[in-house]
């Protein structure tokens, strides 16, 4: 299985700053690559696919970029809705795998 | 827009089956990938498999002696069936959509599942 790990584990920042998380595959994976949010209690949301593609909806502060094994989720500039848990997944080969997340907490 | 809903027996007995049904709204299971996802208290996600609206299959190695998924195009229905459940296969279980990429652009809001006596 490919393995996926994050860093930070968890962040704390303020409304309005830059934030930006990393992800990183065992393997290659090329662009094979989706974050998701989750905010407690709700299903993940889809922000971004194929390493860099905004997925529709999801406001433009959000960019993703990478390819290979080294990867960034990057928001430009912090709202409180943003306020979430960030997971990153390979979808290069079966099983599909998940980073452990990222925590954002308001500091 | 479509939507997911999960369903199925929020408690099970220990070595029971674990039965889910994941249906469709709003759109077609045609022509799509279905996953199931689950997230153990306070862990990350889990990808279970998935199937085609064919009816091909890709089940996670480590629980594939005891998982079938199937789809209903007519009921736009997938269902997940988990055989000889423990307390480790208590779970958030989420239904997703996959339009054939490997990521869920739709999920349902998710069925807590616990394995218990």
């Amino acid at each position: 299985d490919i393995q996926m790990t994050q860093s930070p584990s968890s962040v704390s920042a303020s409304v309005g700053d830059r934030v930006t998380i990393t992800c990183r595959a065992s393997q290659g994976i090329g662009t094979w690559l989706a974050w998701y949010q989750q905010t407690p209690g709700k299903a993940p949301k889809l922000l971004i696919y194929a390493a860099s593609s905004l997925q529709s909806g999801v406001p433009s502060r959000f960019s993703g970029s990478g390819s290979g094994t080294d990867f960034t989720l990057t928001i430009s500039s912090l709202q409180p809705e943003d306020f979430a848990t960030y997971y990153c997944q390979q979808a290069d080969s079966f099983p599909y795998t998940f980073g452990p997340g990222t925590k954002l907490e308001i500091k | 827009h479509v939507q997911l809903q999960e369903s199925g027996v929020g408690l099970v007995n220990p070595s029971e089956t674990l039965s889910l049904t994941c249906t469709v709204s709003g759109g077609s299971t045609s022509s799509y990938y279905w996953s199931w996802i689950r997230q153990s208290p306070g862990k990350t996600l889990e990808w279970i498999g998935s199937i085609h609206s064919s009816g091909s299959t890709n089940y996670n190695p480590s629980l594939k002696s005891r998982v079938t998924i199937s789809v209903d195009t007519s009921k736009k229905e997938v269902s997940l069936r988990l055989t000889s459940v423990t307390a480790a296969d208590t779970a958030q279980y989420f239904c997703g959509r996959d339009a054939g990429q490997g990521w869920c652009d739709t999920w349902g809001q998710g069925t807590l599942v616990a394995v218990s006596s």
